[in-house]
């Protein structure tokens, strides 16, 4: 079965850092990758996804995810935060092998100051 | 489209009592799930449905039952209410298995004491 790391539990930037947030899966197959954001009340809402092909995807809002084979990952950044990023982040994976559902990560709450 | 939908939004109960979370989509998507999350832990897929009545096991899915009767409805069960399962939870749908988009719904905040 397949399983998600995300690195850090909590981050805190200033308005305008430069944000990478990791997460690294294991399972040694094809998967598909995504990025939710869950905003403070809310309910999850889907940032960015990895199917297959350009392995630099591009998402809503600015943010970006690469998804680096050889090691696994599946890192999300954005080059400059604003407050209202200020959310927890999840990192998911399934695969292409029967029934197979979403795993997700623990989670990466971010917190921006103004 | 309204999405997903779950009622009720806040539930407080009793230990031992049992009650019906609601979710309904209106996407006409076959696939349908329950997760639960708790701080720190993520989210955890308690039951899936592929379709009108298939439901499978996900990670999680002691003390919970569903039922799949309709492609809209997909009502979680808690029959005996325990204080592990003091939790938020949240239902999806999606028009596919992997890799389709999964649209989650608004949640609802379950305290069980």
């Amino acid at each position: 079965a397949q399983s998600v790391s995300q690195h850090n539990h909590h981050v805190i930037l200033s308005e305008a850092a430069s944000l990478e947030l990791g997460c690294n899966y294991s399972y040694g197959g094809t998967v598909n990758l995504f990025w939710y954001v869950q905003y403070p009340g809310q309910h999850l809402q889907l940032l960015l996804k990895y199917f297959s092909g350009d392995p630099l995807v591009k998402g809503i809002k600015g943010f970006e995810a690469e998804f680096i084979k050889s090691k696994f990952s599946f890192n999300l950044r954005k080059p400059s935060v604003q407050w209202s990023d200020t959310a927890e982040y999840f990192c998911a994976v399934t695969t292409n092998s029967g029934y197979s559902t979403l795993t997700f990560g623990k989670g990466t709450m971010l917190l921006v100051s103004p | 489209n309204a999405g997903v939908t779950q009622t009720p939004k806040f539930r407080i109960l009793k230990i031992g009592q049992s009650m019906t979370l609601q979710c309904t989509q209106d996407m006409n998507h076959n696939y349908m799930y329950w997760y639960r999350q708790d701080p720190g832990m993520g989210l955890k897929l308690i039951y899936y449905s592929v379709g009108a009545g298939i439901t499978d096991k996900g990670e999680v899915p002691n003390g919970y039952n569903v039922s799949r009767s309709t492609t809209e409805d997909f009502p979680l069960r808690l029959e005996l209410a325990a204080p592990s399962q003091t939790s938020v939870y949240f239902c999806a749908s999606s028009s596919g298995l992997a890799p389709y988009e999964q649209y989650f719904g608004p949640g609802t905040r379950l305290t069980v004491t």
